[in-house]
C-alpha cells in the first residue's frame, strides 16, 4: 500500500525548534516529490512548498514560507522533514505532507499523509 | 502568484441534488486543475486531475469542466458521503495555489 506517514502532535512554545517527519512507504520514494501543506484552525489548505528527495537540492518554496521552514529529505529512510528553528503562535496548525502525482497530466498531491498537528502556545 | 477563487464559500443542498461548485483563476492556467474533497478531521482526498480527469476510485457522480480561468465541479446526485469541503488547486505554476474551499453541508 502506498502511504505517507507523519509524525505525533506537538506542542511547543514559542521561539522553540520543531521538526517534523513524513515516511513514505509502498513506492520509490525517490521519484516522487513531496509537498507541504498548512491548514490553519477552522481555515484552507495553503500550499508551502515541495521537495524532491531524489535531490534535495530542488525544492520549491512559496514565497509566502520562504525563510520561515526548511524542508528536507532523507533517502535512506524515505522521510521527508519540515522543521522550524523559532517557532510563532501564528505556526499553530495542521500540516500536511502529500506526494506530486508524476502523471504527465497532473502535477496534483495524490498520496497525503494524515498531518501532523502543531500547536504553539507559552 | 496565481490566486484561485471558488464559489459559493458555503452552498445548503439535499441528498439527490445536483450541485455544481466554481473556480476561477487570475490568469489562465489551461487545463492544469485539480479538485480535492476534505471532511472533517481528515487529510484531503483527490478527486479530479486536469480539469476533468476523474481519479481512479473516485464515483462516477463526480465531474469536473473548463479551461483557462473558469472551471466547475459537478455532484450529479449528492449522496450523504459527499458533504465536505471541497477545494481546486491549480498546478500550472508555483506555488500551487489552492482556492478557500467551497463547504457543502445538508439543508
Amino acid at each position: 500500500e502506498v502511504q505517507l506517514v507523519q509524525s505525533g502532535a506537538e506542542v511547543k512554545k514559542p521561539g522553540e525548534s520543531l521538526k517534523i517527519s513524513c515516511k513514505g512507504s509502498g513506492y520509490r520514494f525517490t521519484s516522487y516529490w513531496i509537498g507541504w501543506v498548512r491548514q490553519m484552525p477552522g481555515k484552507g489548505l495553503e500550499w508551502m512548498g515541495i521537495i524532491y528527495p531524489g535531490d534535495s537540492d530542488r525544492s520549491v518554496y512559496s514565497l509566502s514560507f520562504q525563510g520561515q521552514v526548511t524542508m528536507s529529505a532523507d533517502k535512506s529512510t524515505s522521510t521527508a522533514y519540515l522543521q522550524w528553528r523559532s517557532l510563532k503562535a501564528s505556526d499553530t496548525a495542521i500540516y500536511y505532507c502529500a506526494r506530486r502525482s508524476s502523471s504527465s497530466e497532473s502535477h496534483a498531491f495524490d498520496i497525503w499523509g494524515q498531518g501532523t498537528t502543531v500547536t504553539v502556545s507559552s | 502568484d496565481i490566486q484561485m477563487t471558488q464559489s459559493p464559500s458555503i452552498l445548503s443542498a439535499s441528498v439527490g441534488d445536483r450541485v455544481t461548485i466554481t473556480c476561477r483563476a487570475s490568469q489562465s492556467i489551461s487545463s492544469w486543475l485539480a479538485w480535492y474533497q476534505q471532511k472533517p478531521g481528515k487529510a484531503p482526498m483527490y478527486l479530479i486531475y486536469k480539469a476533468s480527469g476523474l481519479e481512479s476510485g473516485v464515483p462516477s457522480r463526480f465531474s469536473g469542466s473548463g479551461s483557462g480561468t473558469e472551471f466547475t465541479l459537478t455532484i450529479s446526485s449528492l449522496q450523504p458521503d459527499d458533504f465536505a469541503t471541497y477545494y481546486c488547486q491549480q498546478y500550472h505554476s508555483y506555488p500551487y495555489t489552492f482556492g478557500q474551499g467551497t463547504k457543502l453541508d445538508i439543508k
